[in-house]
């Protein structure tokens, strides 16, 4: 297991534009969570899975902000009509329900809207 | 809401221990230490974490005080790799299926 994969790494993207970022759990992890990271700022809180259940959305997640987990497996999150207010580095981690285990984050998608 | 504070900054020499102090005077019996580390243009990294007892692993310590109201991570013998921000969070394992992180501390290891 490589741990947790998001692609794309980069993404700079014009105003209007919509954007899709993926991102791959580790395999036996049953939750998966989206975060959003601005520069200084700790990362915040956007939503998560259990499965392929969305359970939480932050206050954040505006109306322009979907995510999916189809299967329980890999997870998409896409934005319509990018913002500029929408640059900062989208992470994802995930983790297994029930442990103390810490969680595990991938990478992240830095997202640039010009 | 954070519910940790941390020092904003702090520097260590390399090759010496680092301890990065988190104050968590509100903490319930049930929450949880955690710290994690984000290396520059990274995603962050768990390191380590406990209920009440001191706990050890390969890449640090975490020492709680017995009323639990502060912590501090020990970084043992700290590398130029060491320099990143260090978030301080505490959690209720069974429920609390999200992480709020503060502002953190950025440590940077100088040779």
């Amino acid at each position: 297991d490589t741990g947790v994969s998001q692609d794309p790494r980069h993404k700079i993207t014009k105003r209007g534009q919509n954007v899709t970022f993926r991102c791959d759990p580790i395999s036996e992890h049953n939750r998966l969570y989206w975060y959003r990271q601005t520069l200084g700022q700790g990362p915040e809180f956007l939503t998560y899975f259990q499965n392929e259940a969305q359970l939480e959305k932050s206050r954040l997640l505006s109306d322009r902000f979907s995510a999916e987990r189809p299967k329980g497996s890999f997870s998409t999150l896409e934005i319509q009509r990018t913002e500029q207010g929408d640059s900062a580095m989208y992470l994802c981690a995930s983790s297994l329900a029930g442990t103390d285990y810490g969680y595990t984050f991938g990478s992240g998608t830095r997202l640039t809207v010009v | 809401d954070a519910k940790t504070t941390q020092p904003t900054s702090m520097d260590c020499a390399e090759g010496r221990a680092a301890n990065l102090p988190c104050n968590h005077s509100t903490i319930s019996g049930n929450e949880y230490v955690y710290w994690y580390r984000q290396i520059h243009s990274q995603g962050p990294q768990y390191i380590i974490h406990g209920l009440k007892n001191n706990e050890t692993n390969e890449m640090a310590s975490l020492i709680i005080t017995e009323d639990r109201k502060s912590s501090t991570l020990i970084l043992p013998h700290a590398t130029l790799r060491d320099t990143a921000v260090y978030y301080c969070i505490v959690r209720v394992v069974t429920h609390d299926y999200k992480l709020s992180f503060g502002a953190g501390t950025t440590v940077t290891v100088r040779a």
